[in-house]
C-alpha cells in the first residue's frame, strides 16, 4: 500500500523567510511519481510539480524548488524569500503505475505568511 | 477548454434526500475521480473510473453511487444524505497513470 506523510500540519512564516515544507512517501513499487499541489483559501487545487521516480534531479521554478531524494523516500519543497501569496494549504500526493487510480494524498501542510 | 467543471458550487440537503453532483471534462481524460476533503484529512478518495463503463471503489464509498456512461461525465449519486456527508467534494481527471490530476472548483455540501 502507498502512504504520503506531512508530518508539519502547520507552519507560519514572515515575509521573505525561506520555508521547507516535507513530505514522506512509502511504496515498494519503482515506477511512481509524486505531485505537489496548492490550494489556497480561495479552495482550488492548484498543480505545482510532478517528478517520477527515475529522475531525482532537483528542479526550481522561481521562488520554488524540489529536492527529491530517494534514499529518504523524501520530496521536501522549498519557497524562497516567501510572501503572503504563498499562503495556502500544500499536499504532497503519490502515484504508481498500475492498473486502477492509486493516486494518494498527504493530509497537507497549511503555510501561514505573515507580513 | 473549460477543464474539470463541477455543478453546484453549494449545496444544503436535509438527512435522508437524494441529489447528484455532476461533473465533466473536456480534456479526453480517461481517469476520474470523485474525493472528499474534510478538515484534517486532506482528501480521500471515494470512487473513481478508469473509462466509460468502469468504475470501481475508493477509500470511502459508502452512501455514494457512481456511474460514466461517457468519457466526458462522472456523476456522483448522494442515495440518502447524511449529516456525515457534509464535505467539499472535488471531482478529478487525468490523462494517465503518468499525468497529474486535474481538479474541479469543487462543491460544498452541507447536509442537515
Amino acid at each position: 500500500a502507498q502512504k504520503v506523510t506531512q508530518a508539519q500540519t502547520e507552519i507560519s512564516v514572515v515575509e521573505k523567510e525561506d520555508v521547507t515544507l516535507d513530505c514522506v512517501y512509502e511504496t515498494r513499487d519503482t515506477t511512481y511519481y509524486l505531485f505537489w499541489y496548492k490550494q489556497p483559501p480561495s479552495g482550488e487545487l492548484v498543480f505545482l510539480i510532478r517528478r517520477n521516480s527515475f529522475d531525482e534531479q532537483n528542479e526550481i521554478s522561481g521562488r520554488y524548488s524540489w529536492n527529491f531524494q530517494k534514499s529518504t523516500s523524501s520530496f521536501n519543497f522549498t519557497i524562497t524569500a516567501s510572501q503572503v501569496v504563498d499562503s495556502a494549504v500544500y499536499f504532497c500526493a503519490l502515484s504508481v503505475d498500475n492498473y486502477g487510480q492509486n493516486f494518494v494524498f498527504g493530509p497537507g501542510t497549511r503555510l501561514s505568511v505573515l507580513p | 477548454n473549460a477543464g474539470v467543471t463541477q455543478t453546484p458550487k453549494f449545496q444544503v440537503l436535509k438527512t435522508g434526500q437524494s441529489m447528484t453532483l455532476q461533473c465533466a471534462q473536456d480534456m479526453n481524460h480517461e481517469y476520474m475521480s470523485w474525493y472528499r476533503q474534510d478538515p484534517g484529512m486532506g482528501l480521500r478518495l471515494i470512487h473513481y473510473s478508469v473509462g466509460a463503463g468502469i468504475t470501481d471503489q475508493g477509500e470511502v464509498p459508502n452512501g455514494y453511487n457512481v456511474s460514466r456512461s461517457t468519457t466526458e461525465d462522472f456523476p456522483l449519486r448522494l442515495l440518502s444524505a447524511a449529516p456525515s456527508q457534509t464535505s467539499v467534494y472535488f471531482c478529478a481527471s487525468r490523462g494517465g497513470l503518468a499525468g497529474e490530476q486535474f481538479f474541479g472548483p469543487g462543491t460544498r455540501l452541507t447536509v442537515l
